[in-house]
């Protein structure tokens, strides 16, 4: 069974610090993702990545970055936490290929509060 | 381009009855579907899914879903709802264009009452 990991279920931190959500996966897939879930707006996608050191911005990637430096490992970095962005994050990683037929396997989340 | 619409927020059933949720979707090509269920404070677990095989998809827990292209729809049924079932459903569409591009529906909050 494919395990996504990530590294906090909850996080509290203060405006203007430097957050790291970490994710990891142990089914050597090579695409990985970043939602944030807000009430009502369902999954919004921040930034996905689809081989080592690459990646690709989403939907609404502003104020965010990511890092993939392993196949396993996809960090979500936000440069200046702001109020704004507290929410609900979540991980998710899917193999290479086929035609987009291939379920997304989803972490438990991190639930992020910014003060 | 793609889209799915949810098209009830809220559902509630008694337990014991049928559960309809409900969604249709738009994709300017043959995209796949699924339903994912979250528990509070849990992440998505696949229910099921569509690929252009069957169009009367199973599913765990008891859940099937019809993709019916003429409606555009892929609404997720159940004959017999269980308390275990309260939590959130969330219609998904996915395409491949060099990466897979997917798309969630806002969500369904599904409450069953005793």
């Amino acid at each position: 069974d494919v395990k996504v990991t990530q590294s906090s279920r909850y996080l509290v931190k203060r405006t203007g610090e430097k957050v790291f959500l970490e994710c990891v996966q142990d089914m050597d897939h090579e695409n990985m993702f970043w939602y944030r879930q807000d009430p009502g707006l369902g999954l919004r996608l921040i930034y996905f990545s689809y081989d080592v050191k690459m990646k690709e911005k989403g939907d609404i990637p502003e104020g965010y970055s990511v890092s993939r430096e392993k196949k396993e490992r996809f960090s979500l970095i936000l440069e200046s936490a702001s109020t704004n962005q507290t929410s609900m994050y979540l991980c998710a990683s899917v193999p290479l290929g086929g035609d987009g037929n291939q379920p997304q396997h989803f972490g438990d989340g991190t639930r992020l509060s910014i003060l | 381009a793609q889209s799915v619409t949810q098209l009830d927020s809220h559902v509630s059933v008694s337990e014991g009855t049928p559960v309809l949720l409900r969604c249709n979707y738009s994709s300017s090509y043959s995209p796949s579907l699924f339903w994912y269920v979250q528990h509070p404070n849990k992440g998505l677990q696949l229910l099921l899914k569509y690929t252009s095989a069957a169009t009367l998809v199973k599913g765990i827990n008891g859940f099937e879903a019809e993709f019916k292209k003429s409606e555009t729809s892929f609404h997720l049924t159940k004959p017999s709802a269980h308390m275990s079932d309260a939590a959130e459903y969330f219609c998904v569409v996915s395409l491949w264009g060099g990466y897979q591009k997917v798309t969630f529906g806002t969500g369904t909050k599904l409450q069953v009452i005793p």
